[in-house]
Order: C-alpha cells, then sequence, then structure tokens
C-alpha cells in the first residue's frame, strides 16, 4: 500500500473552504485514495474515497491530480464540528489483507 | 440503532486481570476488526476476520484472543492485563471488498 504524507497541522476560519492536501508519489495503479477523519474521542469516520476521477459527496469533495501522486480534499464550508485529525489513505483490495493502515494525519482545527 | 456498538465504553482494571470487550454490528457485513488507539493516538490493526475466520493476526501478544461467534460479532478478550494495555479500543466493520469501515465508539481501557 503507499505511504501517504500530510501536513501535521492546519488552521481554517469558519465558514471557509479548508483545503487538506495528501501525497501519495507511490500509489499503485489499483489503489484507491481513502479519507477518513476522527473527531476527538470518538471512532475514525469515513468521508470519500477515489481511484482516477473527482469525487464528491455530502460532506466533501475529493481531488485527485492526473499524475495520482496527490489529492486535495475540500470541506467547503468548514464549521467548529469539522475540527479533527484526518487521514489520507491507499487502499487496495487484497492489499495488506485489506487493511486500513493509518498514518498521522492532519489536524485540522477550524476557528471562528 | 447503533451501526457497530461495543461494550463496555469504559473499563477500568487492575494489572494480572482478565477481562473481554464485546463488539456488535447490524450493518450485514462480513468482516470486522479489532483496532488499538495508545495514548500517541496511533490507530493500530490488531485482527481482522472474515465469515468468522481470521484473516489479519498483527503482532499482538497472544494475552489477546479474539472470538468471532457469528458474522455480526467480535469479540476480544485480554488475558493477564498489563500497563501497556492501556489504550482505547475500536472495533469495526465492512464489506470484504470495500475499504469503507465502520467504527465503533471505542472502548477506554485502563490497567492500574
Amino acid at each position: 500500500d503507499a505511504k501517504t504524507t500530510q501536513p501535521p497541522s492546519m488552521d481554517c476560519a469558519e465558514g471557509r473552504a479548508a483545503n487538506l492536501p495528501c501525497n501519495h508519489s507511490t500509489i499503485s495503479g489499483n489503489e484507491y485514495v481513502y479519507w477518513y477523519r476522527q473527531i476527538h474521542s470518538q471512532g475514525p469516520q469515513y468521508i470519500i474515497h477515489g481511484l482516477k476521477n473527482n469525487e464528491t459527496n455530502e460532506m466533501a469533495s475529493l481531488i485527485i491530480t492526473e499524475d495520482r501522486k496527490s489529492s486535495t480534499l475540500i470541506l467547503p464550508h468548514a464549521t467548529l464540528r469539522d475540527t479533527a485529525v484526518y487521514y489520507c489513505i491507499g487502499w487496495v483490495y487484497g492489499g495488506s489483507q485489506g487493511n486500513l493502515i493509518f498514518g498521522k494525519g492532519t489536524k485540522l482545527s477550524v476557528k471562528p | 440503532d447503533t451501526a457497530v456498538s461495543q461494550t463496555p465504553k469504559y473499563l477500568v482494571t487492575q494489572m494480572g486481570n482478565d477481562k473481554s470487550i464485546k463488539c456488535e454490528q447490524n450493518l450485514g457485513h462480513d468482516t470486522m476488526y479489532w483496532y488499538k488507539q495508545d495514548s500517541k493516538k496511533f490507530l493500530k490493526i490488531m485482527f481482522s476476520y472474515n465469515n468468522k475466520e481470521l484473516i489479519i493476526n498483527e503482532t499482538v501478544p497472544n494475552r489477546f484472543s479474539p472470538k468471532s461467534p457469528d458474522k455480526a460479532h467480535l469479540n476480544l478478550h485480554i488475558n493477564s492485563l498489563e500497563l501497556g494495555d492501556s489504550a482505547v479500543y475500536f472495533c469495526a466493520s465492512s464489506l470484504r471488498e470495500s475499504g469503507e469501515l465502520f467504527f465503533g465508539e471505542g472502548s477506554r481501557l485502563t490497567v492500574l
């Protein structure tokens, strides 16, 4: 599975877009990019995933570069409740026995 | 209805004791996991079961023994508890071919 690199922390003003970057330069062709977040003291929560195309759901948008070496998670209008640690994870069915490997993530602080 | 539920939420016990944490999912998933989150907040996979069969057993002391009586349950039994076992334990479930995991709220174990 690809090693991912994320900044350790970021700040964002409430109501603004939060753009969280992730580098995954060793990602393989059939490896998905998954994003999770963990709000303090809660279980991790799935946000979104993608392979090649950009994806959007009710929580966020995922922009994957054409070479697939990096991606950006976008929270369009961040709220205080979006303060959490965000994890970018490479996953492929059958890789690491299907195991999600969590790194250190990015601690996003949304400020009023 | 809670999708993935763990009990107990908090557990305080003495060194040397044996304890169990129970996990149940009502999502119809075929794969269940146990993750450990230590004081440094790293999330690490411990075990993974698919259709009641063990498919991942990371480097975990054999004092930890998962038991899966059916697809909807994966319990964690820990013998001879040590101080280093203090952590938050998360149960999760998914479909085997998906990287979208649903996590429980965690069980905080404190060993004194």
